[in-house]
């Protein structure tokens, strides 16, 4: 196993438009976590999942996103009608049950 | 959860020990310390967590205060790779739990002279 997978690495899409990004987590990780990070800050909670049900959303979350977890495995993130104030550094990570989380190398989305 | 100060930045020169501070004085009696850094580009990266006893791993060591108010996450000997921001968090360590996720701050940027 590598590790957390996001695909893909960069996203530069137009205004408007939706995206979305896929995560493959640590194959017997059951939680799954998205985060959103700008620049200079640390990252900020969005979701988690523990196997295919998503526990936790925060405010942050507008209805425009929305993420799955189909089957419990990979997850995908969709961002719906994109705005510029998207643009960010998107993470996911996995953990068993609520140990120590591991780390994708994150989507840069850049909404133009 | 209970929230964390961390200096925003600190320095270090290369192959001295180095000493990352940490408050947390609302801290419960079932939180547990968690440190996490992010090198530049990467994804954060999990370090060390404790309870109440002081830790020791491969990467680093967590003295926590007898009080638990405060912890220090130390690095003995600091390479140009350990440069990163660091990330001092409490936890709910419920292992079955539903409360799962890490609450960030804006950590402490760790620059290390050669």
């Amino acid at each position: 196993d590598t590790g957390v997978s996001q695909d893909p690495r960069h996203k530069i899409t137009k205004r408007g438009q939706n995206v979305t990004f896929r995560c493959d987590p640590i194959s017997e990780h059951n939680r799954l976590y998205w985060y959103r990070q700008t620049l200079g800050q640390g990252p900020e909670f969005l979701t988690y999942f523990q196997n295919e049900a998503q526990l936790e959303k925060s405010r942050l979350l507008s209805d425009r996103f929305s993420a799955e977890r189909p089957k419990g495995s990979f997850s995908t993130l969709e961002i719906q009608r994109t705005e510029q104030g998207d643009s960010a550094m998107y993470l996911c990570a996995s953990s068993l049950w609520n140990t120590e989380a591991f780390f994708g190398q994150g989507t840069r989305l850049t909404v133009v | 959860d209970a929230k964390t100060t961390q200096p925003n930045s600190m320095e270090s020169n290369e192959e001295e020990p180095v000493h990352l501070p940490c408050n947390h004085s609302t801290i419960s009696g079932t939180d547990y310390i968690h440190w996490y850094r992010q090198l530049p580009s990467q994804g954060p990266e999990y370090v060390i967590h404790g309870l109440t006893s002081n830790v020791n791993n491969r990467m680093a060591s967590l003295a926590i205060a007898e009080d638990r108010k405060s912890s220090t996450l130390i690095l003995h000997r600091a390479t140009l790779r350990d440069a990163a921001v660091y990330y001092c968090i409490l936890k709910l360590m419920n292992y079955g739990g539903s409360q799962g996720n890490l609450i960030f701050g804006k950590g402490t940027k760790l620059s290390v002279k050669p």
